[in-house]
């Protein structure tokens, strides 16, 4: 039972280079997020699925797009990479909505550099 | 909008003291509050919940409604404690969207 587990760990990539951080889980949560853990910024909500089939923004979603390609996976997509994204990304999931005794289970972390 | 706040970036204590994170929080509804803690090199992972009023590992939070706050206690700090925490909430109800705060890494002293 690995959980939530995300690849790559690490990825350098130059100003407009493209790439896909992917996450899956297996614990047949219904919800998934993405996060991004800046230095003093705490973490940021950038997309959540509620379930299998839905996608919506978080609190910092420009940037990025999602696409929750089954139950168990989420991938978050970086089109244009821009320094600003520069960040440690954490993918997590849920069974039910955080507030129903369904804590979030996260992954280990991408750490992105942008060049 | 809904927001939280750790007032401390850096709390250094000795073993054996108590140590309180402070926690403060901005939501006119009845939120769902969480202590997250993340371990050197271990995930992130949920510590306590408040409307579970348990103890974990000797820490407990009490939300306090009227300042709003939700501050995590230990009346004995251990050196094991040395880790970030993160306060976090969520609104009631079917909300997806759990805000976090910028953390407080607490470190314990021998």
């Amino acid at each position: 039972n690995a959980g939530v587990t995300q690849t790559p760990k690490f990825q350098v990539l130059k100003t407009g280079q493209s790439m896909t951080l992917q996450c899956a889980q297996d614990m047949n949560h219904n919800s998934m997020y993405w996060y991004r853990q800046d230095p003093g910024m705490g973490l940021r909500l950038i997309y959540y699925s509620a379930s299998e089939g839905t996608t919506d923004k978080g609190e910092v979603p420009n940037g990025y797009n999602v696409s929750r390609l089954n139950k168990r996976e989420f991938s978050l997509r970086l089109e244009s990479a821009a320094p600003s994204q520069t960040s440690v990304y954490f993918c997590a999931s849920s069974y039910a909505p955080p507030g129903y005794n369904s804590p979030l289970h996260f992954g280990n972390g991408t750490r992105l550099t942008v060049t | 909008a809904q927001r939280v706040t750790q007032p401390e970036k850096l709390l250094s204590v000795f073993k054996g003291a108590p140590v309180e994170l402070k926690c403060n929080y901005s939501y006119s509804g009845s939120p769902e509050l969480f202590w997250y803690v993340q371990y050197s090199r271990q995930r992130l992972q949920l510590l306590l919940r408040h409307i579970s009023r348990e103890s974990i590992k000797g820490f407990t939070a009490d939300l306090n409604k009227g300042e709003t706050s939700f501050h995590l206690k230990k009346p004995f700090a251990q050196e094991e404690d040395s880790a970030m925490y993160y306060c976090a909430l969520v609104a009631g109800g079917s909300n997806y969207k759990l805000t976090f705060g910028k953390g407080t890494l607490l470190t314990v002293n021998p």
